[in-house]
């Protein structure tokens, strides 16, 4: 069946710090990938997607690269900041169908 | 951004009451809207999918008599939570698209049945 895994958070950093949000997945055939944030009181909105293997999706500084042969999509940021705080989520979406599914969450915690 | 607006955004019922949430896409038209449901720490279950005009489309596992379904407009769809128990108290979530864009997420709904 298809699922995610995302690591457990929350993860605390200082600002300025390198961030990265492990993200492995299950899914039938070649999904497309996709990472959401939610910040506080917001819906989520996408950051960044990656449609195909070894494709690099990028936004405000994010990026993840949709690794076929370990089944990942890591989550990066070079340098977070106070605004980066907030619930990430990664999701693929099967292949051929408009479905997302959806870990858990990390949180994610930025302090001055 | 697209803007998708769910209402209300908290409601508290007794148990045995209907609850109706509704889930509308402000600027764009939404083909296909999705329900979601989250519980405490856990992930995003997606429960139904529905397309404008037709019948919607529910996971394994989820009461479509108890969670009905209706896209009746290109901008509005709306959940209702029939004969509801506590057990249906939970975090529930729509999302919308339009035709060749991506799911753009109402801000939730927390539905309380005491």
């Amino acid at each position: 069946g298809n699922s995610v895994t995302q690591m457990e958070g929350p993860v605390t950093l200082s600002e300025e710090a390198f961030l990265t949000i492990n993200c492995t997945y299950t899914a039938t055939g070649y999904p497309s990938l996709f990472w959401y944030v939610q910040y506080p009181g917001e819906g989520l909105q996408l950051l960044l997607k990656a449609t195909k293997a070894d494709d690099k999706g990028s936004n405000k500084g994010f990026e993840a690269t949709y690794r076929k042969e370990t089944t990942s999509f890591h989550l990066e940021k070079g340098s977070v900041q106070v605004s980066d705080s907030a619930v990430y989520f990664c999701a693929p979406s099967p292949y051929n169908t408009d479905k997302l599914i959806f870990g858990t969450g990390t949180r994610l915690q930025v302090f001055p | 951004g697209a803007v998708v607006s769910q209402h209300p955004s908290r409601v508290i019922c007794k148990s045995g009451t209907s609850v109706k949430i509704e889930c509308r896409s402000l600027d764009f038209q939404a083909t296909t809207m999705f329900w979601y449901r989250q519980f405490p720490k856990k992930s995003l279950m997606l429960m139904a999918t529905s397309n404008e005009g037709s019948k919607a489309t529910y996971e394994q596992g989820v009461e479509k008599d108890k969670f009905l379904i209706n896209h009746a407009s290109l901008t509005l769809s709306t959940l209702t939570v029939t004969s509801a128990h506590p057990e249906d108290s939970s975090f529930y979530i729509c999302s919308a698209r339009g035709p060749g864009t991506e799911a753009f997420f109402g801000q939730g709904t927390r539905l309380t049945v005491v």
